[in-house]
């Protein structure tokens, strides 16, 4: 039973579409995350979101919103793609808010590629 | 923010031998964490260690806190072990960051 799940595992698209991305978790957790992992393989954290609010909104484009129905879950929509959007998007979760002294489970990741 | 610097970038062995993969980080934690991406994408978390020593199978790992540096150790390397291994750290306002990662190969 996957603990963090997104889905699709792949997604190809031509620019200009939009599309989104989706992740759910079972552990529990109070925060969810969106990370970008760009072709040098440098992971960096996109938003994060802690029982559906909004508490980390880093310097992104604002094509990219994300969603937190419920604390289960963290859903990322890209408006307008973009062929620099292409990337591997890992959605992480963690017991508690980002700062504090527990790990981060991550997903298998979404690997993104705009033509 | 806080830095995070890995070393050495890259690291090709021969099966069998062992390795030590550095961790600096630029001010005090309160979660270290080691994770493995294997060649097909995945995050595989190894060990969560702010502080002290840990095992687990061939794979150790030990951060000396007031010292800022992290220590991850593989002995009898195989070469499923290939792939990247990334330190990443909170320190800050700015969730877990991640350093750019060690990429392992290691040849039969």
């Amino acid at each position: 039973d996957t603990a963090v799940s997104q889905t699709p595992k792949y997604l190809v698209t031509q620019m200009g579409n939009d599309k989104s991305i989706k992740c759910e978790q079972n552990l529990g957790h109070d925060t969810m995350y969106w990370y970008k992992q760009d072709s040098k393989k440098f992971l960096k954290i996109m938003f994060s979101y802690n029982n559906k609010e909004l508490i980390i909104n880093e310097t992104v484009p604002n094509r990219f919103s994300p969603k937190s129905p419920d604390k289960a879950h963290l859903n990322l929509h890209i408006n307008s793609l973009e062929l620099g959007d292409s990337a591997v998007y890992f959605c992480a979760s963690s017991q508690g808010p980002p700062t504090g002294p527990w790990g981060y489970t991550f997903g298998s990741g979404t690997r993104l590629t705009v033509v | 923010g806080i830095q995070v610097e890995q070393s050495p970038p890259d690291l090709i062995l021969q099966e069998g031998a062992n390795s030590t993969l550095r961790c600096n980080f630029s001010d005090s934690v309160n979660n270290l964490q080691w994770f493995h991406q294997n060649p097909w994408g995945q995050l595989i978390n190894l060990f969560y260690i702010p502080s002290g020593t840990k095992q687990n199978g061939r794979l150790s790992a030990t951060t000396v806190a007031t010292e800022r540096y992290s220590l991850l150790y593989i002995s009898s390397s195989q070469t499923t072990d290939s792939g990247v291994y990334f330190c990443a750290v909170v320190g800050g306002a700015d969730g877990l960051t991640f350093g750019k990662g060690t990429h392992l190969i290691i040849q039969p």
